[in-house]
C-alpha cells in the first residue's frame, strides 16, 4: 500500500507552546518525496517542504523543523514557539517514484493555537 | 515561485447546470496539471491527471463523462463538472507541473469553492 498516516486529526495549544504534528508514510519504492503543506481557513494550499527520500537529514527554516526517519517510515513536523498564525490544517504528502508523480495526502492535522 | 491561477473563485449554481472552472499556469508552462476535490474538513483527493494535447486520466470512481477535464494548451486547463448536483460541492484545486519528472515541483492553485443548490 502507499499511504500517509496523520493519527493527529485535531491539535490545540495555547501559543508559544511547541507543537509537533506527526506523519507516517507507506510505499514500496525507494525512491520518493515526501511533502508538508499548509491550508489555512482561506483553502490555499502553502508549500512547507519538499524531501526526497535520500535525504534523511533534518531541516530547520525559522520556527519550523522536519524530523525524517526511514527507520520508522516517518516525517514529523514541529513548530516551535507557535503563533496564532500558525492556526490552520496542515498535510503531510507523498509521491512514490512509481506514482507517475500523483501526490498523496495525508488526512490532515488541524492545529489551533490558542492566545 | 510559479504562480497557479483558478476562475472562479466561488460560484454557486443551479442543480442540473454545468460549471466550468479554469486552472492557469501564469509564468511557466504545465506539461501536466492535476485536479482534485477536497470536501469539508476531509483530505484532498485526485481525480485526474491531465496532459497538454491528450485525454485526462482518470482516478478510479470519478466518471469521466461528469468531470470534463480539457488542457488544450500549455498555460490552461478546465475542469467542467456537467449537470452538477448537490453532492458535487467541494473544494476543486488543481496544480501544475513545469516537467514530466517525479522531482518536478508541483504548483497549485488557490482552489475554487462550487456550490450546488
Amino acid at each position: 500500500a502507499q499511504k500517509v498516516t496523520q493519527a493527529q486529526t485535531e491539535i490545540s495549544v495555547v501559543e508559544k507552546e511547541d507543537v509537533t504534528l506527526d506523519c507516517v508514510y507507506e510505499t514500496r519504492d525507494t525512491t520518493y518525496y515526501l511533502f508538508w503543506y499548509k491550508q489555512p481557513p482561506s483553502g490555499e494550499l502553502v508549500f512547507l517542504i519538499r524531501r526526497n527520500s535520500f535525504d534523511e537529514q533534518n531541516e530547520i527554516s525559522g520556527r519550523y523543523s522536519w524530523n525524517f526517519q526511514k527507520s520508522t517510515s516517518s516525517f514529523n513536523f514541529t513548530i516551535t514557539a507557535s503563533q496564532v498564525v500558525d492556526s490552520a490544517v496542515y498535510f503531510c504528502a507523498l509521491t512514490p517514484y512509481s506514482s507517475a508523480s500523483k501526490i498523496i495526502f495525508g488526512s490532515g492535522t488541524r492545529l489551533s493555537i490558542r492566545p | 515561485g510559479a504562480v497557479v491561477s483558478q476562475h472562479p473563485s466561488r460560484v454557486i449554481c443551479k442543480s442540473g447546470t454545468s460549471v466550468k472552472i479554469e486552472c492557469r499556469s501564469l509564468d511557466f508552462q504545465a506539461t501536466t496539471m492535476f485536479w482534485y476535490r477536497q470536501f469539508p474538513k476531509q483530505s484532498l483527493m485526485l481525480m485526474a491527471t491531465s496532459n497538454e494535447g491528450s485525454k485526462a486520466t482518470y482516478e478510479q470512481g470519478v466518471e469521466k463523462d461528469k468531470f470534463l477535464i480539457n488542457h488544450a494548451s500549455l498555460t490552461l486547463s478546465t475542469l467542467t463538472v456537467t449537470s452538477a448536483h448537490p453532492e458535487d460541492s467541494s473544494f476543486y484545486i488543481c496544480s501544475a507541473r513545469e516537467g514530466q519528472g517525479i522531482k518536478d515541483t508541483q504548483y497549485f492553485g488557490p482552489g475554487t469553492r462550487l456550490t450546488v443548490l
